[in-house]
């Protein structure tokens, strides 16, 4: 099993672009959730999905859209990226939508907005 | 909404020091998960912590809840350069209760 996915790893944007952030998972997961890691705050949730066709907003969602037509993927996107979007950014999946299930962490992509 | 407040934020220990973060919460939490986060790399799953007053232990590093399930530290003992990291403490989110809320977490930078 390859885990969490995420595509790319780096990326440079210019204010105003557009883009998608790609996460899969090959553990049949039904949670899957996006987090964005900035210096001093910690994990912050953006996004988080708990099946396929069912999404919702997490604690900072502005500026982000989601979509979860599968089990496995779970793309984030960025509709016109700003500096303040500029962040490291982790999709993480559990097997179900609880908290005592643990979290399984991609590899990151960091961002940076210019 | 739900906070965990994690302190300290950053702590430099010389090799073979010991190493405590805090983790506190202003309302109890029915569980609470540790990660660690090496440099450059991504949160890995340490342990999840479940009962009031439970104690767990990996080698060289402690877990505790409160008996309030309101608090819970890491206490390493003897640290090495391989503990070198950001610990962060995750406990259940207010309205969404399947989310997980972190901490801030604590840096740990070692000297050899």
């Amino acid at each position: 099993n390859a885990g969490v996915t995420q595509t790319p790893k780096f990326q440079v944007l210019k204010t105003g672009q557009s883009m998608t952030l790609q996460c899969a998972q090959d553990m049949n997961h039904e949670y899957m959730s996006w987090y964005r890691q900035d210096p001093g705050m910690g994990l912050r949730l953006i996004h988080y999905s708990v099946g396929a066709g069912i999404t919702d907003q997490g604690e900072v969602p502005n500026g982000y859209n989601v979509s979860r037509s599968t089990t496995e993927d779970f793309p984030l996107r960025l509709l016109s990226a700003a500096p303040s979007q500029t962040s490291v950014y982790f999709c993480a999946s559990s097997y179900s939508w609880s908290t005592n299930e643990k979290l399984f962490f991609g590899s990151g992509t960091q961002l940076s907005v210019l | 909404g739900q906070q965990v407040m994690q302190i300290p934020q950053y702590q430099h220990v010389q090799e073979g020091e010991d190493f405590t973060t805090y983790c506190n919460s202003s309302t109890t939490l029915s569980n609470i998960q540790w990660y660690k986060q090496r440099p450059g790399g991504h949160p890995v799953f340490l342990i999840q912590l479940v009962k009031s007053g439970e104690v767990k232990k990996q080698k060289r590093l402690t877990f505790q809840f409160g008996e309030a399930k309101k608090n819970s530290s890491l206490h390493i003992t003897a640290t090495q350069t391989t503990d070198v990291g950001t610990y962060f403490c995750a406990g259940p989110g207010g309205g969404s209760q399947g989310n997980l809320i972190f901490g801030k977490g604590t840096k740990l930078s070692v000297k050899p």
